[in-house]
């Protein structure tokens, strides 16, 4: 059981370019979402999905999209990147919207915008 | 965004010492969950508590939910290095929207 895998692991954009930071979970989990992590901030939330066809933002949203064509996929989408999208993502899911369920986190994608 | 704040931001201490991790907030949270991220990896879930004044034991950590559901404090028996790691609190919002807000997190190093 592989759980949640993100790839790619590690990653060098240059300003401006596009490019795609895909997760897959074969938990069947119907929630899904997307984190940045910065140095001294904690885990901040991207884009969350409570189920296929179903995306909504988060707190930090910005200069990011995300789709859920599919209950296992949730990519996040880089538009263009900037200096400041320099972070470790996680991907994480968890099996229902109710609350009090444990959130299960990819290994990362570490992201460097020069 | 319910702002959680942990304390002590960093924290060493000798093989055998206890320790304690706090995390505290003015809003009122549905549950509280702790999180331990090693490093390179992504954060696994310890606990989650949800009743106010509730306190679980997992071995050596107790974790215990205030009774406003305001707070939650992790504490460490006779720490080992293998509990080396960052500590992270999130709390899932009152209303129930499955959001979860995190802390900063808590570095904690156990020398052996």
């Amino acid at each position: 059981n592989a759980g949640v895998t993100q790839t790619p692991k590690f990653q060098v954009l240059k300003t401006g370019q596009s490019m795609t930071l895909q997760c897959a979970q074969d938990m069947n989990h119907e929630y899904m979402s997307w984190y940045r992590q910065d140095p001294g901030m904690g885990l901040r939330l991207i884009h969350y999905s409570v189920g296929a066809g179903i995306t909504d933002q988060g707190e930090v949203p910005n200069g990011y999209n995300v789709s859920r064509s599919t209950t296992e996929d949730f990519p996040l989408r880089l538009l263009s990147a900037a200096p400041s999208q320099t972070s470790v993502y996680f991907c994480a899911s968890s099996p229902s919207v109710t609350g009090g369920t444990e959130a299960f986190f990819g290994q990362g994608t570490r992201l460097t915008v020069v | 965004t319910q702002l959680l704040e942990q304390s002590p931001q960093f924290l060493s201490i000798q093989e055998g010492e206890n320790l304690t991790v706090y995390c505290n907030s003015s809003s009122v949270f549905s549950s509280l969950q702790w999180y331990r991220q090693e490093p390179g990896e992504g954060p696994v879930l310890l606990v989650t508590v949800v009743t106010g004044g509730e306190v679980k034991k997992l071995k050596r950590l107790t974790f215990q939910f205030g009774d406003a559901r305001k707070d939650s404090s992790l504490h460490i028996t006779a720490a080992q290095p293998g509990d080396t790691g960052l500590y992270l609190c999130a709390g899932e919002g009152a209303s129930n929207d499955y959001k979860l807000s995190f802390g900063a997190g808590t570095t904690v190093t156990v020398r052996a």
